[in-house]
């Protein structure tokens, strides 16, 4: 079946503009996650979504950063007024649940995002 | 940093060999998982060892996982020149299920 899916592949933006990425998890997964991986930091957690339960944001680096996950299933990350050090690739995962944490995640290729 | 702390961080070897990589971590666990990743995009799932197993297989892979000192270590046995890629592990926190990755270690097998 069809897997993790992001897009963008590829960003370029400039300094001070907003981005949004996009990530379309797998067809009945209901918790989705972003994580952000760059050369200083390595791969981190951003943000998680449940089902309807309030999203965990606790990864988020900065109030520029939000993300939504409408109908339960499309998400979507938006990082306003860019910045160099947000240059990264932002990956998406998906799993059937986050209950005890035993389920694997699937992660999608990534979005490669670079701010000059 | 909650991040773990993996060895070595780069490791080169012939094809055939095997290869262990050693992952360590600070905290309780649910379960530890292994990834890999190539050519830095998507990751890769390779194996989930639960907090109370001890060791699992997976064709060449082999996983053990020892809580007392915290540790874990992935082997690759006879290696080959595919199995080229950089290799995380990652514990899960508590009950939302986030990871929280290692550094990594980048394998080179050489044919």
């Amino acid at each position: 079946g069809a897997g993790v899916s992001q897009s963008p592949s590829n960003k370029v933006t400039e300094k001070g503009k907003d981005v949004e990425l996009r990530c379309d998890p797998i067809s009945g997964h209901t918790a989705l996650y972003w994580y952000r991986q760059s050369l200083g930091q390595g791969l981190e957690f951003l943000i998680y979504f449940q089902g309807n339960s309030a999203p965990d944001k606790s990864g988020l680096p900065s109030d520029r950063f939000s993300a939504e996950r409408t109908g339960g299933s499309v998400s979507t990350l938006t990082i306003q007024r860019t910045q160099q050090e947000d240059s990264a690739v932002y990956l998406c995962a998906s799993s059937l649940a986050a209950a005890g944490g035993q389920e694997t995640q699937y992660f999608g290729p990534g979005t490669r995002l670079l701010v000059l | 940093s909650q991040q773990g702390e993996e060895d070595p961080q780069a490791l080169s070897i012939q094809e055939g060999e095997n290869a262990t990589m050693n992952c360590s971590y600070k905290t309780s666990i649910n379960n530890l998982q292994w990834y890999r990743q190539n050519s830095g995009r998507g990751l890769v799932h390779l194996i989930l060892i639960r907090s109370n197993e001890r060791e699992k297989h997976s064709g060449r892979l082999r996983v053990t996982l020892d809580t007392s000192k915290k540790s874990s270590s992935l082997l690759i046995t006879a290696s080959r020149a595919a199995d080229t890629a950089s290799y995380f592990c990652a514990r899960v926190s508590s009950n939302t299920g986030k990871l929280i990755f290692g550094q990594g270690t980048t394998l080179q097998v050489k044919p």
